[in-house]
């Protein structure tokens, strides 16, 4: 079945405490990105990456990281974690560029909540 | 600044009855707009997406309404179901691919039976 996976799907830390986020598809796809999704605020990209290696910022990228080693994989990583990252994060893949419809396949989502 | 504004915020239809929701943008370089739905905790999955060179898309019962010169594009929901009670959002992007998509923020949309 093709599909994004998250893990894990719920978590509790405390500040400071650093943590990883991981995700992976097994789509083939180049293209891969987080989210972090907020009431009132709808869904607000955090970091993409074109293809393996090649990572780039989103809107609001501070106080997260995000590596691209191999084309499947796509970790979040919160090297400090504060209470407003207190959220429900969403990673995203798709194909490569110039399709009609390029449509991004979300995982199940990450609730994270921070003390 | 929020490129892209979405309205209404929360959506109250009968059962058979038609659900519009409306999305302005302000950048001209956007050339993909597709729109998502969200049923509660899950992802969101593409629903319909257009591209600026025709003014309507339909497949089954959602059609996106597009007005290139108005920079504004819409989703009707035709006959609504209460199994399309969700989370809708509309969302652009600049280039072909549909990376870097701009959200907006969001309609709870609640077909009554």
């Amino acid at each position: 079945e093709a599909q994004v996976t998250q893990n894990p799907r719920y978590l509790i830390t405390v500040t400071g405490k650093k943590l990883t986020v991981t995700c992976s598809q097994n789509m083939n796809h180049e293209y891969m990105s987080w989210y972090r999704q907020d009431p009132g605020l709808g869904l607000r990209q955090i970091y993409y990456s074109m293809n393996v290696e090649v990572t780039d910022k989103g809107d609001v990228p501070e106080g997260y990281k995000v590596s691209r080693k191999e084309k499947r994989n796509f970790p979040l990583i919160l090297e400090s974690p504060s209470p407003n990252q207190t959220s429900l994060y969403f990673c995203a893949s798709s194909k490569t560029p110039g399709l009609a419809v390029n449509e991004q396949f979300f995982g199940p989502g990450t609730r994270l909540t921070v003390l | 600044q929020q490129q892209v504004k979405q309205s209404p915020q929360s959506l109250i239809v009968q059962k058979g009855g038609i659900s519009i929701i409306n999305c302005a943008y302000e950048n001209t370089a956007f050339d993909y707009f597709p729109w998502y739905q969200q049923f509660p905790g899950k992802g969101p999955a593409l629903l319909i997406a257009i591209r600026p060179d025709v003014s309507e898309k339909k497949e089954g019962r959602f059609t996106i309404s597009f007005n290139k010169s108005a920079k504004q594009f819409s989703l009707h929901i035709m006959d609504s179901q209460p199994g399309d009670s969700a989370t809708y959002f509309c969302a652009a992007s600049t280039d072909q691919a549909g990376t870097a998509l701009i959200f907006g923020k969001g309609t709870t949309l609640s077909v009554s039976s």
